[in-house]
């Protein structure tokens, strides 16, 4: 069965901390996305990742494909980083992505 | 560049009416996927479109129903509607095998 699991599911963080969200998945796969989600649902993607790692300002993405895990870190987190980040997938051979329940990140000031 | 944008971003409707929502894709992307996100849940697949054909389709009824234009622009129809069928509803698009860039969603309420 092709799953996404992510973890944590919640997480508060003080502003200034380094924060790191896991995303792993059962099969083989073509594509990983990190997503970021405001309240109200606009989803803004972040990265698509198929190997190695991937940088963008404070974020940064790796992929390792042996162990089937994703991490998302988020380096001198502040306020405007509280969302929800999803991790979403795209298994082998399929075009649909799987998404994972998602992580609610709060940082505090 | 606009990105993606979808119409209506709110709508209400009644149980068994239809719906007709409307994406259009951002400048360049020839693939659009819908997506239903109901509360406090993740996004689940409808369908995608390529080429004005469906490509694959998730796990919804035939009630679900799409359609992409020469322009690349798509539309979701959902018949009879459900209670259950409130949600938001997510258009995105890309290139093949590029990156995914969503619209801020439609936001269906069925009374």
């Amino acid at each position: 069965k092709n799953e996404v699991e992510q973890s944590p599911q919640n997480l508060t963080a003080q502003e200034g901390e380094f924060i790191t969200i896991n995303c792993s998945y059962s099969v083989g796969i073509s594509a990983l996305h990190w997503l970021q989600q405001h309240p109200g649902g606009g989803i803004v993607s972040l990265f698509m990742l198929s190997s190695g790692k991937k940088k963008h300002g404070r974020l940064i993405a790796t992929i390792n494909i042996q162990e089937k895990h994703s991490s998302l870190h988020i380096t001198a987190s502040h306020p405007r980083d509280s969302a929800v980040y999803i991790c979403a997938v795209r298994f082998g051979g399929s075009e649909k992505l799987v998404f994972g329940k998602g992580t609610k990140l709060t940082v505090n000031p | 560049d606009a990105g993606v944008t979808q119409s209506p971003t709110h709508l209400i409707k009644t149980r068994g009416q239809q719906v007709t929502l409307r994406c259009s894709p951002k400048s360049g992307h020839d693939t659009v996927s819908w997506y239903q996100q109901a509360l406090g849940q993740g996004p689940q697949f409808i369908f995608q479109y390529y080429e004005e054909e469906e490509r694959q389709r998730g796990n919804f009824p035939d009630r679900f129903s799409g359609h992409q234009f020469p322009n690349y622009s798509s539309e979701l129809n959902v018949n009879a509607l459900l209670l259950g069928d409130s949600a938001l509803y997510l258009c995105a698009s890309r290139t093949r095998g590029g990156l995914q860039y969503f619209g801020p969603g439609t936001r269906l309420t069925v009374t």
